[in-house]
């Protein structure tokens, strides 16, 4: 079973605006994992958070990530056209097996 | 950054027919790779976790005679859909691991099959 949800499933903004997503897990976690995927591609790794640290960042992408709540959310700033994918968090369930959350399809609209 | 790769990229086949679809990590040793499967605005699903020289493991619900898993070598792996049918069509996505736990996953371009 998918042990991360993401809200909301479907996000559409205007270049240049911020998008935020939010993922939520059952477990405690290891680490907690983003990635992105264009549309009939495969995944890309965007960033990983470890369960000690609460915010990452990488370039215009921030990460958070609360324990507490089982929680996590991704930031993109000054969105752009090419950011336009499916976003993904993954946590570990176990040492190995990744669990992927349902995702969500941000369109960024020029 | 590590390098997998998948072949074919798509495949059309006829009900009843076998499909094979090859993963490599190009410039690491995997020493596991994963099969994910992805139906249309779903998310992955991991299918089976194969360890280099070892049986895979399948996810519960996941046929083993029917998605064979290979992993002969450090650098391939390999997914057999046997007795394809129309079900079976989707979007297959391995990835490769050098380590054991916690690892960074690098993920595979996918393979399209559809199953007339």
């Amino acid at each position: 079973s998918q042990q991360g949800e993401e809200d909301p499933q479907a996000l559409s903004i205007q270049e240049g605006e911020n998008a935020t997503m939010n993922c939520s897990y059952k477990t405690s976690i290891n680490n907690l994992q983003w990635y992105r995927q264009n549309s009939g591609r495969g995944l890309v790794h965007l960033i990983l958070i470890r369960s000690n640290e609460r915010e990452k960042h990488s370039g215009r992408l921030r990460v958070t990530l609360d324990t507490s709540k089982k929680s996590s959310s991704l930031l993109i700033t000054a969105s752009r056209a090419a950011d336009t994918a499916s976003y993904f968090c993954a946590t570990y369930q176990g040492a190995q097996k990744l669990v992927f959350g349902q995702g969500t399809r941000l369109t960024i609209n020029p | 950054g590590a390098v997998v790769s998948q072949h074919p990229s798509w495949v059309i086949c006829k009900s009843g027919t076998s499909v094979k679809i090859e993963c490599r990590s190009l410039d690491f040793q995997a020493t596991t790779m994963f099969w994910y499967r992805q139906f249309p605005k779903q998310s992955l699903m991991l299918m089976a976790t194969s360890n280099e020289g070892s049986k895979a493991t399948y996810e519960q619900g996941v046929e083993k005679d029917k998605f064979l898993i290979n992993h002969a070598s450090l650098t391939l792996s390999t997914l057999t859909v046997t007795s394809a049918h129309p079900e079976d069509s989707s979007f297959y996505i391995c990835s490769a691991s050098s380590g054991s736990t916690y690892n960074e996953q690098f993920f595979g371009p996918g393979t399209r099959l559809t199953v007339l």
